[in-house]
């Protein structure tokens, strides 16, 4: 069965600072990642996919996350934060089972970012 | 081009209450879904409808319904609402095409049952 975690509900970084968001994930069968961001009062919206094209992924916002099939890991990083990151991020595992496509999503991490 | 509405954006309710969420998409997707939001937690399925005319349940279908209307509009009610109904409420669509889909959230909906 797919699950997520997510390491650390709450992650403040100055202003500056490299974000590092921690996620692993199991799936039984190749799995598809996402992450997720959620700004106050508003709905989640796309960072980034793998979809096994490239372990790399580049996201918008300057945000980008590597898959490491070894680890069971798809961490988030950013080198430099910024006060308009902080937002609630979500990751993601979506895989074909026998009810069709899920997706199962992470607890959440919130990032604060100080000035 | 509004993406995906929910009506309405905060509601409260008594205990026993009934109500309707309602969710429209004008992205032509065929797959919709209705989570809840609860802190520390997540969002958790409560029901999807893989295309027109299909329902399935999610992780948490218990005290919900759910109506896809058409290929826009997909609801979801509560027939006897309960204090562990308070949640926020995201609707979400997506296309089916392929297993990497993304899906897109609406606003949501921040209910109270008191």
């Amino acid at each position: 069965a797919q699950s997520v975690t997510q390491l650390g509900s709450h992650v403040s970084v100055s202003e500056g600072a490299l974000v590092l968001l921690r996620c692993n994930y199991s799936s039984s069968v190749p799995p598809y990642l996402f992450w997720y961001v959620q700004y106050p009062n508003q709905g989640l919206q796309l960072l980034l996919k793998y979809t096994s094209a490239a372990t790399l992924v580049k996201g918008i916002n300057g945000f980008e996350a590597e898959f490491k099939k070894s680890e069971t890991s798809f961490h988030l990083t950013k080198p430099s934060a910024h006060m308009s990151d902080a937002a609630e991020y979500f990751c993601a595992v979506s895989d074909q089972g026998t009810g069709g496509f899920k997706t199962i999503f992470g607890a959440g991490t919130r990032l604060f970012v100080k000035a | 081009n509004a993406g995906v509405t929910q009506t309405p954006k905060f509601q409260v309710l008594k205990t026993g209450q009934s109500m309707t969420l309602q969710c429209a998409q004008d992205m032509n997707h065929n797959s919709m879904y209705w989570y809840r939001q609860d802190p520390g937690m997540g969002l958790r399925l409560i029901y999807y409808s893989a295309s027109e005319g299909t329902t399935d349940k999610g992780e948490v279908p218990n005290g919900y319904n759910v109506s896809r209307l058409n290929k826009r509009e997909f609801s979801l009610r509560l027939e006897s609402a309960a204090p562990s109904q308070t949640s926020v409420y995201f609707c979400a669509s997506s296309e089916l095409t392929r297993v990497w889909y993304e899906q897109y959230f609406g606003p949501g909906t921040r209910l109270t049952v008191t």
